[in-house]
């Protein structure tokens, strides 16, 4: 079946402008997660959604940046007023979830965002 | 599983078994244990989930002591394609922490 998918693939930005990335998760999968991994680095987590619901938004880095859920399924992080340091790449995944416990987490392929 | 550590780096030949083990302490009392395997400009890869005890699939094994503050990533008969970032996931309250990775270089 279709994997996670993320759109788009590569952005590149110029400092200050708001950017969009989008995460379509496996049908099903009532769990989201989103994390970025500078180059050369590991995965750093950002928020995760059970259905619409994000728990703990303690991840992000700053108030530039937001996420939400709709219908339990495409999510959306936004980063406003880009900087250079939020160059990365972002990654999305998805996994079923329930009874407090977290399944296997099946990620997208990444969207690299470049501030210039 | 609020801090996780890992090995940075091993190295090994084709053909041998790879054990890479993970520390974690603070583990809660329904947390998995999850490795992820990642390769260059790819997202990372589900290789295989624990709870306890030892856990086998067609692509690795997990050993998991029964105090569960550390388990073992276990790779049979290694190949040039096994080469790539070795991950283990944990949590932190709401947060889903993975250790800093290790990068195994499987020589011919």
């Amino acid at each position: 079946g279709a994997g996670v998918s993320q759109s788009p693939s590569n952005k590149v930005t110029e400092k200050g402008k708001d950017v969009e990335l989008r995460c379509d998760p496996i049908s099903g999968h009532t769990a989201l997660y989103w994390y970025r991994q500078s180059l050369g680095q590991g995965l750093e987590f950002l928020i995760y959604f059970q259905g619409n619901s994000a728990p703990d938004k303690s991840g992000l880095p700053s108030d530039r940046f937001s996420a939400e859920r709709t219908g339990g399924s495409v999510s959306t992080l936004t980063i406003q007023r880009t900087q250079q340091e939020d160059s990365a790449v972002y990654l999305c995944a998805s996994s079923n979830a329930g009874g407090g416990a977290f399944y296997a987490q099946y990620f997208g392929p990444g969207t690299r965002l470049t501030v210039t | 599983l609020a801090k996780t550590t890992q090995p940075v780096s091993m190295d090994s030949y084709e053909g041998q078994e790879v054990n890479i083990t993970c520390s974690h302490n603070n583990i809660a009392t329904n947390d998995y244990i999850t490795w992820y395997q990642q390769f260059p400009s790819q997202g990372p890869r589900f290789i295989i989930q624990g709870y306890k005890t030892k856990v086998t699939n067609e692509v690795a094994s997990l050993f998991i002591p029964a105090d569960r503050k550390s388990s073992t990533l276990s790779l049979p008969r290694v190949s040039l394609s096994d080469t790539a970032v070795y991950y283990c996931l944990g949590f932190k309250g709401q947060n889903f922490v993975f250790g800093p990775g290790t990068r195994l270089s499987v020589l011919p």
